[in-house]
């Protein structure tokens, strides 16, 4: 059974970059088309979608995020890992890393998630 | 961006109740969305994808129908489990997007 499991919440100060890992577990990153991603969901919100990458490097970001934000990936070490630089108060949320699967249609969900890491940002 | 709207933002049902819940794209979006479950404290579980198809494991009560612009996710007999936030989510353009959520609560 695959399974996604962030790095631990933690506390960030403002103006600096916030650093997460997923480890997965189950299956290996390479395999399959899937992308692997990061949404977020501040404190009482719904959530946002940050980005994905595939095991081959490729990612897309969420221009909301103003190129703040690197993906990259360790197929060694069944991981991938975002940073999001500059941050303010408004980046405190859960984060979780979930695996997009697309049906044959193409149409792409979220079927595998991470339990959540709370990252806040103050100083 | 995609905006995603649903309707209603809460609703308050009975155990063995039948409810649906709406959600609007700013444009179309083919068959691509889907729909989450999220239970406080839980990351979300999807329980149907291409608007329609109900992801396995996912109890047959739930069901979703739509294209273009409007869907709906109907619980036809609500279970005490069933009392949660759900989310649509739009996989046609990105980025990706969200709708608000519903949060459904014990009456």
């Amino acid at each position: 059974q695959l399974q996604l499991q962030e790095s631990d919440s933690g506390l960030v100060r403002p103006s600096q970059t916030l650093s997460l890992t997923c480890a997965i577990s189950g299956d290996s990153i390479s395999s399959g088309g899937f992308s692997w991603n990061w949404i977020r969901q501040p404190p009482g919100k719904a959530l946002e979608w940050i980005g994905y990458i595939y095991q081959s490097g490729t990612s897309s970001y969420n221009p909301s995020l103003r190129g703040r934000v690197t993906m990259t990936i360790d197929r060694s070490r069944n991981q991938f890992y975002l940073h999001l630089k500059s941050v303010t108060a408004a980046d405190t949320a859960v984060y979780y890393c979930a695996r997009e699967s697309p049906d044959s249609s193409g149409s792409p969900f979220f079927d595998y998630w991470g339990r959540g890491s709370l990252v806040t940002v103050s100083s | 961006d995609v905006q995603m709207t649903q309707s209603p933002s809460s609703v308050s049902a009975s155990v063995g109740d039948r409810v649906t819940i709406t959600c609007r794209a700013s444009q179309g979006i083919g068959t691509w969305l889907a729909w989450y479950q999220q239970k406080p404290g839980k990351a979300p579980k999807v329980l149907i994808y291409a608007a329609s198809s109900l992801q396995s494991g996912v109890p047959s009560r739930f069901s979703g129908r739509g294209s273009g612009t409007d869907f709906s996710l109907t619980i036809s007999s609500l279970q005490p489990e069933d009392f949660a936030t759900y989310y649509c989510q739009q996989g046609n353009n990105f980025p990706f997007t969200f709708g608000p959520g519903t949060k459904v609560d014990i009456k």
